[in-house]
């Protein structure tokens, strides 16, 4: 594809809904990694996908929030009983394969996340 | 804890002139530094990396420097345009691997 690409790009919810947030990534790039932005901020990192397994999932606050990435390819970040601390940037990135770091990850445009 | 400092305070220059962007860390020995730039409503931008072993990197108006004993990242664009407007932050890799540790960012605004 021509780039990372996420959906939607802004979500309005009501404290304690459900919420789900899908990343597209670049076609052939094994990894995945979902951050979040609150304003004013530099990304956070939440979890990192090579393939379909989460490699790494350190960074995500708590068990409210889950990542699946079922083909190796599309993921989503889903979020349980949403908070208004909730409410932030999330951003997908990818890149073509982490083993060996040092990869120029892409990021895409991010979903709005707003909790009422 | 790993900590990286940028400016907060928005960089004003005038357009022709050079910005100089400054990323502080403490509490690591990264293997190397990223600097990205962000647009509002868009996701960042890679821009360049810097290994350890290197002392400086160029990429057309672009310049990095990186002093691992003052840790220590200068971001340079010469001769700016309006169009470098943006938000510039840099990332060191946690833990040596893939998880990217970013600093706040800086505003750089170019005036004509």
């Amino acid at each position: 594809g021509a780039g990372v690409s996420q959906t939607p790009s802004n979500k309005v919810t009501e404290k304690g809904k459900y919420v789900e947030l899908r990343c597209d990534p670049i076609s052939g790039h094994t990894a995945l990694y979902w951050y979040r932005q609150s304003l004013g901020q530099g990304p956070e990192f939440l979890i990192y996908f090579q393939g379909t397994g989460a490699a790494d999932d350190s960074g995500l606050p708590n068990d409210r929030f889950f990542a699946v990435r079922p083909e190796g390819s599309v993921s989503t970040l889903k979020i349980q009983r949403t908070e208004r601390g909730d409410s932030a940037v999330y951003l997908c990135a990818s890149s073509l394969n982490s083993r060996g770091a040092q990869e120029t990850q892409y990021f895409g445009p991010g979903t709005r996340l707003l909790v009422l | 804890s790993q900590k990286i400092e940028q400016n907060s305070e928005a960089l004003n220059i005038q357009e022709g002139k050079t910005a100089t962007l400054t990323c502080n860390y403490t509490n690591y020995s990264p293997a190397y530094l990223q600097w990205y730039r962000q647009d509002p409503g868009r996701g960042p931008v890679f821009l360049l990396l810097i290994r350890e072993n290197e002392k400086e990197k160029r990429k057309e108006r672009l310049k990095v420097t990186f002093d691992t004993t003052l840790k220590q990242s200068l971001f340079h664009i010469t001769a700016s345009q309006l169009a470098d407007s943006a938000t510039y932050l840099c990332a060191l890799p946690m833990d040596s691997s893939y998880k990217l540790i970013f600093g706040s960012g800086t505003r750089l605004l170019v005036r004509p």
